[in-house]
């Protein structure tokens, strides 16, 4: 069965400073990848995803994540982060065409520090 | 675009009592559905996902079923609640089709089970 690795459980962060986070996903066939993020309060929203083509995915508010295939990884970033990003960012990935099954990371909660 | 409702928002049962969580989707017709349990910590769990009426594919062994009485409508149901199912309730809707692999998400239902 596939799974995702998110690295870090808590990531702090003064504004203006630049994130990355990490994702690590088990399966070596096509996948398709997503980033979701949680605001405080509020629902699971779609950041992001990768289907096919350019590896390199521009998500809403400025978020970017990078498929390396080689790498197995599909990592978030942004350049310089705002309070407004504090939230908990979901890594998912969903094997293949015709799965119905999305496996999610554990999450990365990203605090920034005004 | 779709809309996914769940209710209620909140609920707190005592342990051994019946538990029934519903999830309506609207703006959409022969969606997937998906019910997850998100913990702190832990990410998501798959617990049911269903292609159609009546079909349900369970994902994890537990006291929880699900059911799908109608299209857009998906039942998260227990006959008698744990403590171990304390948690966050999510429901998910894919569209049905090749290049809609994106699920989106419901507003949750935080269950306490005292």
């Amino acid at each position: 069965a596939q799974s995702v690795s998110q690295h870090n459980h808590h990531v702090i962060l003064s504004e203006a400073a630049s994130l990355e986070l990490g994702c690590n996903y088990s399966y070596g066939g096509t996948v398709n990848l997503f980033w979701y993020v949680q605001y405080p309060g509020q629902h699971l929203q779609l950041l992001l995803k990768y289907f096919s083509g350019d590896p390199l995915v521009k998500g809403i508010k400025g978020f970017e994540a990078e498929f390396i295939k080689s790498k197995f990884s599909f990592n978030l970033r942004k350049p310089s982060v705002q309070w407004s990003d504090t939230a908990e960012y979901f890594c998912a990935v969903i094997p293949g065409a015709g799965s119905y099954q999305l496996t999610f990371g554990k999450g990365t909660k990203l605090s920034v520090i005004p | 675009s779709q809309t996914i409702h769940q209710w209620p928002a909140t609920l707190v049962q005592p342990v051994g009592s019946p538990l029934s969580l519903e999830c309506t989707v609207e703006g959409t017709s022969n969606p997937n559905l998906y019910w997850y349990r998100q913990a702190a910590g832990r990410g998501l769990q798959l617990l049911f996902y269903s292609v159609g009426i009546g079909q349900i594919s369970s994902e994890v062994p537990q006291n929880l079923s699900a059911s799908r009485p109608q299209d857009r409508q998906f039942i998260l149901s227990s006959k008698k609640l744990l403590l171990s199912d304390s948690g966050f309730y999510l429901c998910a809707s894919r569209l049905a089709g090749a290049g809609t692999d994106t699920q989106y998400f419901g507003p949750g239902t935080r269950l306490t089970v005292l």
